[in-house]
């Protein structure tokens, strides 16, 4: 399975952009970036994924490099629940087993 | 239906002894999956079952794990002989077919498992 690097912190205030970068550039033609969030006590909950185009969705913004060996997790505006650990995750074409890195821990200050 | 539902929430057992966990997926979910976390680690995959069929074990989930899903519907997770170094968050999750493919997986809470 190829290998995500990401910060392993990251901080940011309340109501400001944040940018989550991964590096993948091991990363196979047929691989997906899945980006999931766990916040304290909980299991990870899916938050967005691409291939190649940048994706949108209620959550968060995906922006994928144009040679995919890197992609940034864009939350438009952080609020205080958005802390969580955030793990940049690379998932071959048959969508099984999931490979965790350690993620990159964000904390919000109001 | 709310979600991937685990049972129970926290064990505490004494070494040696053995421990049996449950996962209820989402209703519909066919595939449903087992993941370990020890603490400031991500989630390591263990297993995952296709309907009834195990379709992939770690090499992580030694002789004294096994796990089930007689009916394609919960699922069990059972650690014979529990050590110390099994204590962790067991995750359980599902995902279901699109038409397309299996995207994401819901996680359940987690079950948390300490051995005194």
């Amino acid at each position: 399975d190829a290998k995500t690097t990401q910060p392993n912190s990251m901080e940011s205030n309340e109501e400001e952009p944040v940018h989550l970068p991964c590096n993948h550039s091991t990363i196979s033609g047929t691989d997906y970036i899945h980006w999931y969030r766990q916040l304290p006590s909980q299991g990870p909950e899916y938050v967005i994924h691409g291939l190649t185009s940048n994706v949108n969705n209620r959550m968060a913004s995906l922006a994928i490099a144009e040679d995919r060996k890197s992609s940034t997790l864009i939350l438009h505006r952080a609020t205080l629940r958005d802390a969580a650990v955030y793990y940049c995750i690379l998932r071959d074409g048959g969508y099984n087993k999931l490979i965790f890195g350690a993620g990159t821990r964000l904390a919000v200050h109001p | 239906d709310t979600g991937v539902s685990q049972d129970p929430r926290h064990k505490i057992t004494k070494r040696g002894q053995n421990v049996t966990f449950r996962c209820d997926p989402i209703s519909e979910h066919n595939r449903l999956y087992w993941y370990r976390q020890t603490l400031g680690q991500g989630p390591e995959f263990l297993t995952y079952f296709q309907n009834e069929a195990q379709l992939e074990k770690s090499r992580l989930l030694s002789d004294r794990f096994s796990a089930e899903r007689p009916k394609g519907s919960f699922s069990t997770l059972e650690i014979q002989r529990t050590e110390q170094g099994d204590s962790a968050m067991y995750l359980c999750a599902s995902s279901v077919w699109t038409g397309v493919s299996y995207n994401e997986q819901f996680f359940g809470p987690g079950t948390r498992l300490t051995v005194l």
